[in-house]
């Protein structure tokens, strides 16, 4: 079946630390998003590509860093610079596909 | 920019009884429209989408929204909730992105609870 798999499904990060969420996708489409999620903000839009190996910041994109070299994997990365970083972080491909979200929690 | 409103943060319906879930956007041309549900803890699921086709888009699950030009709505209406409504809906719209492509603009959702 297709479809855009996270991983891991909740992730506990320590103070100062990097983290990275997996994202794969089998459905080849071009484009990927990221989205975190807060409650009561809706999601916003961190990173996104277009195509392999280019990819753009969105509107929350401070404390965060982005990797597209296949077309199928576009990793996130929540850096220690992230001042903020609990929540719920969805990715998305283009014709609005989600996965199924990773919570990420700083302990 | 686009943008969407989202009028009711919380509705509450008994079982068997009829949803509506409001929606308004902005949009200084024609937009695509969505609508999102969410269970707890989940990734979104697709409900139904508008791109400028019928104005009256039958979705999933029974759900059905209305593109109303003149008013610039696109509430999500069901006939009869069930107890597996329950859950986070976002109304969302279809933005161009800066280097082409698309980004989804959400609302804030609306919080559906269905009683017996």
């Amino acid at each position: 079946d297709g479809g855009i798999t996270q991983s891991p499904k909740y992730l506990f990060r320590k103070e100062g630390q990097n983290v990275t969420l997996s994202c794969e996708q089998n459905l080849n489409h071009d484009a990927m998003y990221w989205y975190r999620q807060d409650p009561g903000q809706g999601l916003r839009l961190i990173y996104y590509s277009q195509i392999v190996n280019d990819f753009q910041k969105g509107d929350i994109a401070e404390g965060y860093s982005v990797s597209r070299e296949k077309k199928e994997s576009f990793p996130l990365t929540v850096t220690s610079a992230q001042k903020n970083p609990t929540a719920f972080y969805l990715c998305a491909t283009s014709r609005g596909f989600f996965g199924q979200g990773t919570r990420l929690t700083v302990v | 920019a686009q943008s969407v409103t989202q009028l009711d943060s919380h509705v509450s319906v008994s079982e068997g009884t009829p949803v509506l879930l409001r929606c308004n956007y902005s949009s200084s041309y024609s937009p695509s429209l969505f609508w999102y549900v969410q269970h707890p803890n989940k990734g979104l699921q697709l409900l139904l989408k508008y791109t400028s086709a019928a104005t009256l888009v039958k979705g999933i699950n029974g759900f059905e929204a209305e593109f109303k030009k003149s008013e610039t709505s696109f509430h999500l209406t069901k006939p009869s909730a069930h107890m597996s409504d329950a859950a986070e809906y976002f109304c969302v719209v279809s933005d161009i992105l800066t280097g082409g492509g698309n980004k989804l603009t959400f609302g804030t959702g609306t919080q559906l609870k269905v009683e017996l």
